[in-house]
């Protein structure tokens, strides 16, 4: 099973409003980091956040951490069309010498015009 | 500086060839990372290799498929006897020796095997 899990799996909202994505995973953790893809493109990474860090802002993006939970969000505020992509979630589990990224399934997002 | 760089970005194989993908890491990174995603999938974890060594194999196929990342030159991701089940987006990801751990993705080579 995936170490992480994106909620919702789709996500359709209107140019300037909020989107919210969740991410769930299942063991501890070293850090978890957001990336966007766009359809059949490449991965871009967003966002890094340390296990021993709850909150990280960069730009219209806020990602929050609950290791008590096992759980993350990502916020993209006043959302784009551009924004329309899939975004991943991905671990660096702890003890994991070579930080290799566990990705869940993505959230697909739509922002309509 | 340039980024990742794949090549090629598609590759169509017939089942039973063999299939070379290529990823030069980004000027100054020594690890690599394989990841394999099929359709409306996330990634998975294949293949992690420093300079003349592989790391952690732990998601590669055993049989068909290999990896090696030379002194010289950029890493191979190598698929023997290609089965159609192979078909997807393999990206490559460089970091630095150091953290903080994020990784650069490059663009992916699309495999079909037909």
């Amino acid at each position: 099973s995936q170490q992480g899990e994106e909620d919702p799996q789709a996500l359709s909202i209107q140019e300037g409003e909020n989107a919210t994505m969740n991410c769930s995973y299942k063991t501890s953790i070293n850090n978890l980091q957001w990336y966007r893809q766009n359809s059949g493109r490449g991965l871009v990474h967003l966002i890094l956040i340390r296990s021993n860090e709850r909150e990280k802002h960069s730009g219209r993006l806020r990602v929050t951490l609950d290791t008590s939970k096992k759980s993350s969000s990502l916020l993209i505020t006043a959302s784009r069309a551009a924004d329309t992509a899939s975004y991943f979630c991905a671990t660096v589990l702890v003890n994991n010498a070579g930080n290799m990224l566990t990705f869940g399934g993505g959230t697909r997002l739509m922002v309509k015009p | 500086n340039a980024g990742v760089m794949q090549n090629p970005r598609h590759l169509v194989r017939r089942r039973g060839q063999e299939a070379r993908l290529r990823c030069s890491p980004m000027k100054g990174h020594s690890h690599v990372y394989w990841y394999r995603q099929l359709p409306e999938e996330g990634l998975k974890f294949m293949v992690y290799l420093q300079k003349e060594n592989i790391i952690d194999e732990s998601g590669m196929p055993k049989e068909r498929f290999s990896a090696e990342f030379p002194k010289e030159g950029p890493s191979i991701l190598r698929i023997q006897q290609v089965v159609r089940g192979d078909s997807a987006a393999y990206f490559c990801a460089s970091s630095p020796e150091t953290g903080p751990y994020e990784q650069y993705f490059g663009p992916g080579t699309r495999l079909t095997v037909t």
